[in-house]
């Protein structure tokens, strides 16, 4: 079946440090990926997406290029700021009824 | 444009309990989904709605059953709640093979 690992959090960081939260997918066919953020106490947000191999998603600073040799998405941003605080979350997308499978998260915080 | 509602925000329910979750989208999606979010678990979903008049098991469908009322709405109902259903519950909506939306969310409590 489908699966999406991503690494464990908590992610912390100082605010302007470069950021990589790592995502690994196994899927049948050619899955979609994204990349969901969810603030506290909200719900996900869709922060960015690829759709087949080698494509870059971005949004916000945030990019993930979608590596089919590999099955990754990693989440890439330059300088991070203390407002990106959040759970990040990587999904696939594949086959019928566009059902999502997620990652289980990382918790990102930023501090000045 | 509102786009995902839930109601309610909140709820306590005792063990036994009954409730329905309301879920309403005003972007004429035509896919609808249930999804729990448990710590350390992610989200991992339910029930979904590929069109209006079809449901569909999810990965956690035990204890649960949905409706797919109209192409707006799609509810999700607790027939006798227990404490493992203890949860955040979001409904989300799509279009085919686009991204979904995201409601805010319901929190459960099961006592």
């Amino acid at each position: 079946g489908n699966s999406v690992t991503q690494m464990e959090g908590p992610v912390t960081l100082s605010e302007e440090a470069f950021l990589t939260i790592n995502c690994t997918y196994t899927a049948t066919g050619y899955p979609s990926l994204f990349w969901y953020v969810q603030y506290p106490g909200e719900g996900l947000q869709l922060l960015l997406k690829a759709t087949k191999a080698d494509d870059k998603g971005s949004n916000k600073g945030f990019e993930a290029t979608y590596r089919k040799e590999t099955t990754s998405f990693h989440l890439e941003k330059g300088s991070v700021q203390v407002s990106d605080s959040a759970v990040y979350f990587c999904a696939l997308s594949a086959g019928t009824a566009s059902k999502l499978t997620f990652g289980t998260g990382t918790r990102l915080q930023v501090t000045l | 444009n509102a786009g995902v509602t839930q109601t309610p925000k909140f709820q306590v329910l005792k063990t036994g309990q009954s409730m329905t979750l309301q879920c309403a989208q005003d972007m004429n999606h035509n896919s609808m989904y249930w999804y729990r979010q448990d710590p350390g678990m992610g989200l991992r979903l339910i029930y979904y709605s590929a069109s209006e008049g079809t449901t569909d098991k999810g990965e956690v469908p035990n204890g649960y059953n949905v409706s797919r009322l109209n192409k707006r709405e799609f509810s999700l109902r607790l027939e006798s709640a227990a404490p493992s259903q203890t949860s955040v519950y979001f409904c989300a909506s799509s279009e085919f093979r686009y991204e979904q939306y995201f409601g805010p969310g319901t929190r459960l409590t099961v006592t």
